[in-house]
């Protein structure tokens, strides 16, 4: 049972680059969401989905785009990499609302030069 | 919106002491609530959750934190700190309406000194 897969671990972008972030989960859940981690700063939402063709926004979502075509899958697309999103990338999905805790993927770590 | 409150930004005991770790929520209505430690290099991993049945909610590696109403906190506690405990936690909040998102506090790092 992998749980929330995400790939790559590392990336090194150069600003202007476009890249995806893979996040896959193989637990049959309805709810994924994409989380941006930084010194002091917690944990912020990106984008969200409550099921395959459904995403919305969350508190900072310029500068990247997320599509969910199927249950399993919800790559998050950045879409010209700037220095301001060098962070640490979360993905998590949850069953039904999340009352239930989300689980969370290892992370991805991007640093935009 | 719901929102939580991590008050300080880092905490430091010895090893063996009592651990509090407090949060504070902003809700009207008792929403749901969680504890999530992040070991370093490491994602986030559930330490326990609130979802309004017993007040009291015991997690994971001797941890547990009280649902209070009247003062709209979820403080986490454990009795014996251990090495093994250092680690950075998030409290987190969903409200109970259909649009809720998980939001979290801006997280505490727990240092424990031998």
């Amino acid at each position: 049972n992998a749980g929330v897969t995400q790939t790559p671990k590392f990336q090194v972008l150069k600003t202007g680059q476009s890249m995806t972030l893979q996040c896959a989960q193989d637990m049959n859940h309805e709810y994924m969401s994409w989380y941006r981690q930084d010194p002091g700063m917690g944990l912020r939402l990106i984008h969200y989905s409550v099921g395959a063709g459904i995403t919305d926004q969350g508190e900072v979502p310029n500068g990247y785009n997320v599509s969910r075509s199927t249950t399993e899958d919800f790559p998050l697309r950045l879409l010209s990499a700037a220095p301001s999103q060098t962070s640490v990338y979360f993905c998590a999905s949850s069953y039904s609302r999340g009352s239930y805790g989300y689980t969370f993927g290892s992370g991805t770590r991007l640093t935009v030069v | 919106a719901q929102s939580v409150t991590q008050l300080g930004s880092h905490v430091s005991v010895s090893e063996g002491a009592l651990v509090l770790l407090r949060c504070n929520y902003s809700s009207s209505v008792p929403p749901y609530l969680f504890w999530y430690v992040q070991y370093p290099n490491q994602g986030l991993q559930l330490l326990l959750k609130y979802t309004s049945a017993a007040t009291l909610v015991k997690g994971i590696n001797g941890f547990e934190a009280e649902f209070k109403k009247s003062e709209t906190s979820f403080h986490l506690t454990k009795p014996s700190a251990h090495m093994s405990d250092a680690a950075e936690y998030f409290c987190a909040v969903i409200g109970t309406g259909a649009n809720s998102k998980l939001t979290f506090g801006k997280g505490i790092t727990l240092s424990v000194r031998p």
